[in-house]
């Protein structure tokens, strides 16, 4: 069963700095694109990054670029999110999403169930 | 970016009803549409990928159509268990973008 449990969320002052994780099983994490999409209470899906299946290549919307950090470690099936400058409008949840590139148009086929983070003094 | 308008933001419908979504792009991008759906405090899940192809274990009264800019997502026989929030997202270009929701509520 493809599953990705994400942890690391919880409350961070402004300012503040927390890392995300995302642990893949269940398929072979070397052949997918990873993206990071998230969810402030009650609102809409909004992507935030993405790396390519060999972490070669990375991708930040504009709202994080140069604050957030996304990785990965094929070899314990780990990817990351490092986030620093924490800002309140950060706060939201936090989906690790598989992309299946297999697939036509890429869909984004398997999301964890999401971690909170909230940032607030 | 390329920005997705979907319409309406909500909608009220009872079991058995039609329901239609609408979603537009703010300029081509071929079939690349893939649409989600979401229930009060999960993740969201994939129900329609590259604009018609339903994915494995989605019913069949699910059906997408659409290209270039614009995309409907079709129930034809509404269930108690459609009752929910659905997304358009596009992969044709980088930043991937999602619509802003359309929420099905009981009427």
């Amino acid at each position: 069963e493809v599953q990705l449990v994400e942890s690391g969320g919880g409350l961070v002052q402004p300012g503040g700095s927390l890392r995300l994780s995302c642990a893949a099983s269940g398929f072979t994490l070397t052949t997918y694109w990873i993206h990071w999409v998230r969810q402030a209470p009650g609102k809409g899906l909004v992507w935030v990054s993405r790396i390519n299946s060999d972490g070669s290549t990375t991708d930040y919307a504009d709202s994080v670029k140069g604050r957030f950090t996304i990785s990965r470690d094929n070899a314990k099936n780990m990817v990351y999110l490092q986030m620093n400058s924490l800002r309140a409008e950060d706060t939201a949840f936090y989906f690790c999403v598989r992309e299946a590139r297999g697939y036509s148009a890429y869909p984004m086929d398997h999301w964890g169930q999401g971690t909170l983070v909230t940032v607030s003094s | 970016d390329i920005q997705m308008t979907q319409s309406p933001s909500s909608l009220s419908a009872s079991v058995g009803d039609r329901v239609t979504i609408t979603c537009r792009a703010s300029q081509t991008i071929s079939t690349f549409l893939n649409w989600y759906q979401q229930k009060p405090g999960k993740a969201p899940k994939l129900l329609i990928f590259a604009t018609s192809l339903l994915q494995s274990g989605v019913p069949s009264r699910f059906s997408g159509t659409g290209f270039g800019t614009d995309f409907t997502l079709t129930i034809t026989s509404l269930e108690p268990e459609d009752f929910a929030t659905y997304f358009c997202q596009q992969s044709y270009r980088s930043p991937r973008t999602f619509g802003q929701g359309t929420k099905v509520d009981i009427k």
